[in-house]
């Protein structure tokens, strides 16, 4: 059971490239979370699914996409990096909306020149 | 708007006590929630608060008074793991976590 995993773990980008980041959980859950995290700053939604074949925006949705093609997988897409999307990326899932735990992976550092 | 307040960093000392205070103001309340999170790492879920009052788990309890927009954590007998970042985050009326920058705690021998 490894629960939330994410690939990669680092990256690096050169402004204009694009980069899909990975996100699986093995625990059945339906609801997942994309979030970005940046110094001095709260956890940031960037999208949500809360079911196989469903997405949703989140607060700061702009630049990014989504795909939920299977239950155990979201993807968040970059098009075109740019060096203000230079951030942590950690993706979330939970049972259900009251769900009392949302479950994180390990995060994925990305640098954006 | 929607806003999150807790300090940026605290400072305690090994066997001490110290409280971490949160306040909030969110459209609608679903919940609110404290993680821990060690540097470099994933956060982890600590406590979960509905209802006005204190929930005790172990070494760390977590109050909330609903009417005030006010929670606390208070952890006992600090040890040196214990040094991490600690996020309260709250369910808003769409379910969605709006979290807060996190609390740095520091703890010295």
């Amino acid at each position: 059971n490894a629960g939330v995993t994410q690939t990669p773990k680092f990256r690096v980008l050169k402004t204009g490239q694009s980069m899909t980041l990975l996100c699986a959980q093995d625990m059945n859950h339906e609801y997942m979370y994309w979030y970005r995290q940046d110094p001095g700053m709260g956890l940031r939604l960037i999208h949500y699914s809360v079911g196989e074949g469903t997405t949703a925006k989140g607060e700061v949705p702009d630049g990014y996409n989504v795909s939920r093609l299977k239950k155990q997988n979201f993807l968040l897409g970059l098009e075109s990096a740019a060096p203000s999307q230079t951030s942590v990326y950690f993706c979330a899932s939970t049972p259900g909306l009251a769900s009392e735990t949302q479950y994180f992976g390990p995060g994925t550092r990305l640098l954006v020149l | 708007g929607q806003n999150i307040d807790q300090p940026t960093e605290m400072t305690a000392t090994e066997g001490a006590i110290v409280q971490i205070n949160c306040t909030y103001q969110t459209s609608g309340f679903n919940g609110l929630f404290w993680y821990q999170q060690h540097a470099g790492e994933a956060p982890t879920f600590l406590s979960y608060n509905v209802l006005d009052g204190l929930e005790e788990k172990g070494r760390f309890s977590s109050f909330l008074s609903r009417s005030k927009g006010y929670s606390y954590l208070l952890l006992k007998e600090l040890q040196m793991k214990d040094s991490a970042s600690y996020l309260c985050a709250v369910m808003d009326s769409n379910y969605q976590l709006i979290w807060g920058a996190g609390t740095k705690l520091i703890i010295k021998p």
